[in-house]
């Protein structure tokens, strides 16, 4: 298994740009996140999504959209960049929703938005 | 309110010594989970510990264990033995019951072990 991918690793954006960030899973989990991380203030979340088809919205949405069209795909899309932006984000997935369960992390990816 | 605090920023420990990291939290649901994560330089996420709320012994995993305290809502993790790999930033989260499998997390401790 791969576990969970995220592309790109690292990425630099002019202000006003859109991206979409990557991430798949192969363990055929039911939850899947996006968490950004800045200095100081540990990982905050996103949106998330709890099957294909099902999303909401987290902590600190604003700025990004999600959808999830597989159970294996989560892409994260900037719709107008800002220098706020600027992060290292997190793509995370775990088996369910219904107890407990270790979220199994990507690599990250990390972005700068000038 | 914050519902993870980890109040040291920075912490320091001699190789083989043991090292407490403290972390407490705010919830008013009766079921939840604790997690803890390890983020070293490279700077992946590594799950190390869980302790959920019924648990009625502290969890351990190796040289981790977790000093579960529940009417103080602290979860603090222990290494024993600690080895120059374990310099890490280390995050303490939280599951509630409600609200899908989402996590919060603490702002993280900085552990540096010395030779």
């Amino acid at each position: 298994n791969a576990g969970v991918t995220q592309t790109p690793k690292f990425q630099v954006l002019k202000t006003g740009q859109s991206m979409t960030l990557q991430c798949a899973q192969d363990m055929n989990h039911e939850y899947m996140s996006w968490y950004r991380q800045d200095p100081g203030m540990g990982l905050r979340l996103i949106h998330y999504s709890v099957g294909a088809g099902i999303t909401d919205q987290g902590e600190v949405p604003n700025g990004y959209n999600v959808s999830r069209s597989t159970t294996e795909d989560f892409p994260l899309r900037l719709l107008s960049a800002a220098p706020s932006q600027t992060s290292v984000y997190f793509c995370a997935s775990s088996p369910g929703t219904g107890g407990f369960y270790e979220q199994y992390f990507g690599p990250g990816t990390r972005l700068t938005v000038t | 309110a914050q519902k993870i605090t980890q109040t040291q920023p920075g912490m320091f420990v001699q190789e083989k010594e043991a090292v407490t990291l403290d972390c407490t939290y705010d919830t008013s649901d009766q079921s939840y989970g604790l997690f803890w994560y390890k983020q070293p330089s490279s700077g992946e996420m590594i799950f190390l510990i869980y302790q959920g709320s019924y648990d009625e012994q502290n969890a351990t995993e190796g040289r981790y264990s977790l000093n579960f305290q529940k009417a103080r809502k602290s979860a603090n993790l222990v290494i024993s033995a600690s080895q120059l790999g374990d310099s890490a930033m280390y995050f303490c989260a939280m599951r509630e019951r409600t609200g899908a499998n989402n996590l919060f997390f603490g702002t993280g401790t900085r552990l540096t072990v010395i030779p």
